[in-house]
């Protein structure tokens, strides 16, 4: 198994462009998040998903939509990048399943991303 | 305003010191998770705590829960360089929210 897949691995934008980061996992998993990791603040979840065709906004959506029209992926996309976006992208998946509460999170290898 | 603060943010220690780490919060959580996270990589699960006062073991690390599931410490007893890394606790909450704590960049100079 792969488990999560990132790509792309390192972006430059300029302000106003937009893109797509994508993530997969190959876990059958019903639960996927995206989260920007920033100096001093952690991990912060942007976006999350409980399924396919299920999403919801986490802590800070803005400037940021997704989709999840499949189990396995779950796209990231910036509408008009700005240089507060500057950040790494973590991608994360894992089981929703009572019976494997408390779940453990899985994290792909990151998404790092300048806006200048 | 981050729902867990943890502390130190830094740490700098020599081989064989022990040290605590802190993961605090005005919020109850019906569980908390420990992380550390290498460079250029995403975070890795180190353990779970699900009970309030609860303490577990893992080698060198132990974990505890607070008695109100508002706080949690990870302490490690004789460290060594392959510690080096960033520890961060998450609260997670019900429904599959995970909040993550401000972190701890820890370096264990040999």
């Amino acid at each position: 198994n792969a488990g999560v897949t990132q790509t792309p691995k390192f972006q430059v934008l300029k302000t106003g462009q937009s893109m797509t980061l994508q993530c997969a996992q190959d876990m059958n998993h019903e639960y996927m998040s995206w989260y920007r990791q920033d100096p001093g603040m952690g991990l912060r979840l942007i976006h999350y998903s409980v399924g396919a065709g299920i999403t919801d906004q986490g802590e800070v959506p803005n400037g940021y939509n997704v989709s999840r029209s499949t189990t396995e992926d779950f796209p990231l996309r910036l509408l008009s990048a700005a240089p507060s976006q500057t950040s790494v992208y973590f991608c994360a998946s894992s089981y929703r399943e009572p019976a494997r509460s408390p779940y453990e999170q899985y994290f792909g290898p990151g998404t790092r991303l300048t806006v200048t | 305003t981050q729902l867990l603060e943890q502390s130190p943010q830094f740490l700098s220690i020599q081989e064989g010191e022990n040290l605590t780490v802190y993961c605090n919060s005005s919020s109850v959580f019906s569980s908390l998770q420990w992380y550390r996270q290498e460079p250029g990589e995403g975070p890795v699960l180190l353990v779970t705590v699900v009970t309030g006062g609860e303490v577990k073991k893992l080698k060198r690390l132990t974990f505890q829960f607070g008695d109100a599931r508002k706080d949690s410490s990870l302490h490690i007893t004789a460290a060594q360089p392959g510690d080096t890394g960033l520890y961060l606790c998450a609260g997670v909450r019900t429904g599959n929210q995970f909040y993550f704590g401000t972190g701890t960049s820890l370096t264990v100079i040999p």
